[in-house]
Order: C-alpha cells, then sequence, then structure tokens
C-alpha cells in the first residue's frame, strides 16, 4: 500500500508569495491531518477532516492559512501571503476512523 | 490540553532493553494512550497504544499502571535504528486529535 504521499517535499519562495501544500491521504482513510513542526513549537496540529468536512481549524494559526479537502484522496494547505515565520515541516496525516494515523514525510518550508 | 510528561533525553546501549516512561495524571478513563516515534527527516510513526492492559506488538510493549497515571513503552533489545524520539500522547475518549509533547530523544549507543 502506498502510504500518505505530500508534495513538494521542499519549497522555497519569498516573503509574500501564495504557497499551496499538496496531501493525497491513504485509501480508505475517512480522516486527514495536517501537523507544523518547529523547533520552537514542536508538532502542532493545525486542522483535521473527518469524510472531507472540517472538524477542528482551532490550530491554524491565522487567516492566512486555509486548508481544504475537495474529495477523499486529495487535501491542500495554502498560506497567502506567506511569511518568514511560516518556515516549518508540514506534515500530513491520515488515519481510518480513530485508528493510528499515518504520516507522510512532511514539506520543508522556507520563506525568505 | 491533555497533558504528559516525559523526560527529555535517554540513552541506551546497543541489543539492552529500554524502557521510556511517561507520566499522565489527568488521564480519563476513556482516554487511549498512544505512542508514536520520529526518526530523523521523517514523519511520527505509530508504535502503539492501549487502554487499560498491557500490550505488545512487533515493535515494543506498552506496560500501563494499574492507576492508569503512567506507562512505560519498552524496546526489547535496541538497535541503532531505534534511535528517535518518542513521543507519548493521550487520545481523548473518540476524538481523534492529538496534542504532541516534546518527547524523549533516545539516543542508542553502538
Amino acid at each position: 500500500d502506498a502510504g500518505v504521499i505530500q508534495s513538494p517535499r521542499h519549497e522555497v519562495t519569498e516573503m509574500g508569495q501564495e504557497v499551496t501544500l499538496r496531501c493525497k491521504p491513504i485509501s480508505g482513510h475517512d480522516y486527514l491531518f495536517w501537523y507544523r513542526q518547529t523547533m520552537m513549537r514542536g508538532l502542532e496540529l493545525l486542522i483535521y477532516f473527518n469524510n472531507n468536512v472540517p472538524i477542528d481549524d482551532s490550530g491554524m494559526p491565522e487567516d492566512r492559512f486555509s486548508a481544504k479537502m475537495p474529495n477523499a484522496s486529495f487535501s491542500t494547505l495554502k498560506i497567502q501571503p506567506s511569511e518568514p515565520r511560516d518556515s516549518a515541516v508540514y506534515f500530513c496525516a491520515s488515519s481510518a476512523r480513530v485508528q493510528p494515523q499515518h504520516f507522510g514525510d512532511g514539506t520543508r518550508l522556507s520563506i525568505l | 490540553d491533555a497533558k504528559t510528561t516525559q523526560p527529555n533525553s535517554m540513552e541506551s546501549n546497543e541489543e539492552e532493553p529500554v524502557h521510556l516512561p511517561c507520566n499522565h495524571s489527568t488521564i480519563s478513563g476513556t482516554d487511549y494512550i498512544h505512542w508514536y516515534r520520529q526518526l530523523p527527516s521523517q514523519g511520527p510513526e505509530y508504535v502503539i497504544h492501549g487502554l487499560t492492559s498491557n500490550v505488545n506488538n512487533r515493535m515494543a510493549s506498552l506496560a500501563i499502571a494499574e492507576d492508569r497515571k503512567s506507562s512505560t513503552l519498552i524496546l526489547h533489545r535496541a538497535t541503532l535504528r531505534d534511535a528517535a524520539v518518542y513521543y507519548c500522547i493521550l487520545r481523548i475518549d473518540n476524538f481523534n486529535k492529538f496534542y504532541f509533547g516534546s518527547g524523549t530523544k533516545l539516543n542508542v549507543k553502538p
């Protein structure tokens, strides 16, 4: 089985640009999660979906961040406009019901 | 946030057992205890989880205290590949929402 697939693996862009991170969950999983990891704050849950519907977005830092899940096999996390403090590793994870979460390899984002 | 407390770091020798402790004194009766680990430059990886009884799988064992206020992840024979950050997490009731703490960084010496 293919695991959770994230793209791109690395992204370097300038402040003010729009950034879109992509995630393909494991087929059959009905939960999808977006996390952010930094040295200062560790691993933080940003938002999660159940059956393509956002359930809890309380971790989204501000309005510059948005996430969508148009269908069961694809989700995006968008930052517009991006700022240097958004630099982090962003992980996507999926799970079937309340079974263990499976994480992707992450997108390392650098905002200059 | 459901709180867990872990040592910042631990060290082990290769091929020796490792006991990674976790305190979760505010746990409630329906909270599951999950363990994940994160190898360098990778996403977190599921290790094991349990509710009340001790659990074993191919990766590790989970020993849960009788009062459930603490648990211990046991790696029976540490290998160099087990060097990672280990996170102890409570899954609150049926909510599929995790709060990752700072974890324990395990160093395995050859």
